[in-house]
């Protein structure tokens, strides 16, 4: 079983679409995470949910909005899609927030191409 | 930024040790130093961390100094699997990765 599993792998759109990518892990996991990275392989945090809050949300535009229905899942939707958000998501997920002793699991990625 | 500093990139033959060096003279007490690898374009894959202890498992050994202000990252008997970009991290708590160490194994 894959620990941490997000689909669509790829996702090509146009400009102005909407689209979500989902996130699943089984690993029983607190807390999930999505990253981006861009096309200089900066992996850059998005966000992050703990118990179904939002612990972190770095400075990313309003377009992008987590959702998580339970613990297992976070969903991550972006509306407006422009030519800039053409990167590669990875969601990930820990045992628990800045529990220093806490590994990161990371899923295969979504590249994601707005044309 | 990260609060690491790793060399931009490294070769290595296959079978012989791969030693990955990482400086973080900023680490505070209560920080690890973690230490994943991104091969390709997949997820970026744990591989160790540690607090001030030297550890070891089934895929590296990490090494820290004394004062922790640098780490090492040993891959005993590197294979051509092991080509990856390799990131040192210990400003855990922003989860920020930096540039990595891009290693090369060849044969």
């Amino acid at each position: 079983d894959t620990a941490v599993s997000q689909t669509p792998k790829y996702l090509v759109t146009q400009m102005g679409n909407d689209k979500s990518i989902k996130c699943e892990q089984n690993l029983g996991h607190d807390t999930m995470y999505w990253y981006k990275q861009d096309s200089k392989k900066f992996l850059k945090i998005m966000f992050s949910y703990n118990n179904k809050e939002l612990i972190i949300n770095e400075t990313v535009p309003n377009r992008f909005s987590p959702k998580s229905p339970d613990k297992a899942h976070l969903n991550l939707h972006i509306n407006s899609l422009e030519l800039g958000d053409s990167a590669v998501y990875f969601c990930a997920s820990s045992q628990a927030l800045t529990a220093y002793n806490s590994p990161l699991h990371f899923g295969n990625g979504t590249r994601l191409t707005v044309t | 930024d990260a609060k690491t500093t790793q060399p931009t990139s490294m070769d290595c033959a296959e079978g012989r040790a791969a030693n990955l060096p990482c400086n973080h003279s900023t680490i505070s007490g209560n920080e690890y130093v973690y230490w994943y690898r991104q091969i390709h374009s997949q997820g970026p894959q744990y591989i160790i961390h540690g607090l001030k202890n030297n550890e070891t498992n089934e895929m590296a050994s990490l090494i820290i100094t004394e004062d922790r202000k640098s780490s090492t990252l040993i891959l005993p008997h590197a294979t051509l699997r092991d080509t990856a970009v390799y990131y040192c991290i210990v400003l855990y708590d922003d989860m920020r990765f930096g540039a990595g160490t891009r290693l090369t194994v060849k044969p």
